[in-house]
């Protein structure tokens, strides 16, 4: 158990629909990143946050967005989902930003889009 | 583009033999992570590789890393079946996120 919690750890939806994924990330980490794994493109970086503030963007569509709130947990939106949109997500912390710390994964959310 | 290509991608060994994930990087990085993956399952930090030279090992996994080379190995000694899963190798590029490798599904049969 890495300390991060992922919920819910499944969801089901239908095309156009959107959903939120929630993570709690580890107690003290200041930093949350959120990653897609899919079987065609692999495991992809989607975004970071750091302490409430968007520090780094990655493969993220415009129908994706996210947010860190003050208590430092972070929830990722999905919106106008596609089939294509199936897949594991990933939340990740770490303790800060920069420094060269490990970062711990949750458990996932499996979301599949029907 | 920062790519991280690792091979092989699948790799089925016997139980007690001997074999080397090889993981490459298109970048300069001193920042380079060895995951463990099982089924289903979250990716859990197996090595955190900072220097040059740096070498890990633990039980029957040893990583290493060469950075002028952008070259990370992580050499899997004696196998047995409970180390078969998929070994993901990422690299930090000064960003803090990681990018991944494509991850090499190892099976270890008897």
């Amino acid at each position: 158990d890495s300390g991060v919690t992922q919920t819910p750890k499944h969801l089901i939806t239908a095309t156009g629909q959107r959903v939120t994924l929630r993570c709690s990330p580890r107690s003290g980490d200041l930093s949350v990143y959120w990653y897609q794994q899919s079987l065609d493109q692999g495991l992809q970086f989607l975004i970071q946050y750091y302490n409430g503030e968007e520090r780094a963007k990655g493969n993220i569509l415009e129908r994706f967005s996210a947010q860190q709130f003050p208590d430092l947990h972070s929830e990722l939106n999905l919106s106008s989902l596609e089939l294509g949109d199936s897949a594991l997500y990933f939340c990740a912390s770490s303790v800060e930003q920069r420094e060269v710390h490990e970062q711990y994964f949750g458990p996932g959310t499996r979301l599949t889009v029907t | 583009e920062l790519k991280v290509e690792q091979n092989p991608l699948f790799l089925s060994m016997q139980e007690g033999k001997n074999y080397t994930i090889y993981c490459n990087y298109s970048t300069t990085s001193d920042r380079l992570y060895w995951y463990r993956q099982d089924p289903g399952k979250s990716l859990e930090s197996l090595f955190v590789l900072l220097s040059n030279g740096a070498v890990k090992q633990e039980g029957r996994l040893m990583a290493s890393l060469d950075t002028k080379a952008r070259l990370s190995t992580l050499h899997i000694t004696a196998a047995v079946h409970d180390l078969s899963a998929t070994y993901f190798c990422a690299v930090d590029p000064w960003t803090g996120n990681l990018i991944f490798g494509k991850g090499t599904k190892l099976s270890v049969k008897p």
